[in-house]
């Protein structure tokens, strides 16, 4: 199956400022990149995804941009406010190209300081 | 909200038993996938169900079965429970239209004592 790496596993940024967090998978056939925010108690609730035919997608303060030939792909949170504190994690399919499961990323936990 | 529910959200139970867990999936949504996220493992992919059939497999245990009725709800049963099966295990589903985009329910959180 599909293995996907994200770094970093912590990420403390002032509010406003952005963040970047990252992401790397091992399946070329891999199409379809979805992230998630997860909040204390909560299920992950999907933010943004992209398909591997597209490099980049936005929505407000988020984007999230694709490198189909390195195998990795980053979210992007511009002028971070406190509700952007959370875990995210990045995913891709659990066997590639298929449409089953997802493979997550062990998760990255943004702490916006005020 | 996402619209799948789940229930029970608490369940504890001892070694050795066996707990169903139930997940509603989105009105029109014929997938349902079951993840458990624990801290050792993270968020794992454990099986996928399509209108009633099995569609895919992943980490899922031998002593783990679901299924998806025809009303397209979904269980999950654990058996001879270990104490490493403590976890939050969650629902997702999605359409046929939205392939691969899953939306998730709020979980329930298994504590085997």
């Amino acid at each position: 199956g599909e293995n996907v790496e994200q770094h970093p596993s912590t990420l403390s940024v002032q509010e406003g400022d952005s963040a970047v967090i990252k992401c790397t998978y091992s399946d070329s056939a891999s199409n379809y990149f979805p992230w998630y925010k997860q909040e204390l108690g909560k299920g992950p609730q999907l933010i943004i995804d992209i398909r591997s035919n597209v490099g980049e997608k936005k929505d407000q303060r988020i984007a999230v941009t694709l490198n189909k030939t390195a195998k990795h792909f980053s979210l992007h949170i511009t002028e971070t406010q406190p509700e952007d504190s959370a875990v995210y994690f990045c995913a891709a399919p659990y066997s590639g190209g298929g449409a089953d499961g997802l493979t997550f990323g062990k998760g990255t936990h943004l702490i916006i300081q005020p | 909200d996402s619209g799948v529910t789940q229930t029970p959200k608490h369940l504890i139970t001892a070694t050795g038993q066996r707990v169903t867990l139930r997940c509603s999936p989105r009105s029109g949504d014929l997938s349902v996938y079951w993840y458990q996220q624990s801290l050792d493992q993270g968020l794992q992919f454990l099986i996928q169900y399509y209108n009633g059939e099995e569609r895919a497999k992943g980490n899922i245990l031998e002593r783990f079965s679901a299924q998806q009725f025809p009303d397209l709800h979904s269980e999950l049963n654990l058996s001879s429970l270990e104490l490493g099966d403590s976890a939050l295990y969650f629902c997702a589903s999605s359409g046929l239209a939205t392939y691969n985009e899953q939306f998730f329910g709020p979980g329930t959180r298994l504590t085997v004592l």
